[in-house]
């Protein structure tokens, strides 16, 4: 079945690092993907997205680009803020299949940022 | 923004209890779903509904587990028998299109269930 795959946590930076939250997905048919981010006290909301190979997602200073053949989506961003502190989850839809509504998730990696 | 909106925040039960969680979607919204995340793993789908009937399950949402739409702008998620494996923080979701390429899910901040 699909299945995502991110990078153990939890993340500390300080202000103004470079950030890279690495994920990798198995899926059987052609997966969109996303990124999903989850504030203190808030619901998930999303962050970006991409629907097929070698598209990019950017938004709010974040990037992640779908690698078919590395089968991976890894978010970046070149200067982190103390706002950017939450937990981020990769997930994919299986879009290639009838559960076009259904989100396959990650574990969610807990980033923290220090002035 | 409109947002999706759960309550209770916080839910205690009694094992064997049943419980009913509530969610008023995005009044313009016609998908609707369940997930939820017990402490330290993933977040997990339940059900997807549309159209007064459930679309999708998982193998998580046993009998123990119904939804329903019983008012037109309330979902609710019934849990008829609660047990300690309950115990987890529970996300509705609802989202415009049923292809989510083209609308994304907009999930509530959750009501977190504990079973003692």
């Amino acid at each position: 079945g699909d299945s995502v795959t991110q990078m153990e946590g939890p993340v500390t930076l300080s202000e103004e690092a470079f950030l890279t939250i690495n994920c990798t997905y198995t899926a059987t048919g052609y997966p969109s993907l996303f990124w999903y981010v989850q504030y203190p006290g808030e619901g998930l909301q999303l962050l970006l997205k991409a629907t097929k190979a070698d598209d990019k997602g950017s938004n709010k200073g974040f990037e992640a680009t779908y690698r078919k053949e590395t089968t991976s989506f890894h978010l970046e961003k070149g200067s982190v803020q103390v706002s950017d502190s939450a937990v981020y989850f990769c997930a994919l839809s299986d879009a290639g299949g009838t559960s076009y509504g259904k989100l396959t998730f990650g574990q969610g990696t807990i980033l923290t940022v220090h002035p | 923004e409109p947002e999706v909106t759960q309550t209770p925040s916080h839910q205690v039960t009694q094992m064997g209890q049943e419980v009913i969680l509530r969610c008023v979607p995005i009044s313009n919204h016609l998908y609707f779903y369940w997930y939820r995340q017990i402490l330290g793993q993933k977040v997990e789908f339940l059900v997807s509904f549309y159209n007064n009937e459930i679309s999708e399950k998982s193998e998580i949402f046993d009998d123990q587990f119904s939804v329903e739409r019983p008012d037109g702008s309330n979902f609710t998620l019934k849990i008829r028998s609660t047990k300690l494996e309950d115990s987890a923080m529970y996300f509705c979701a609802s989202g415009a299109d049923r292809d989510i390429r083209n609308s994304p899910l907009h999930f509530g901040n959750g009501t977190r269930l504990t079973v003692t």
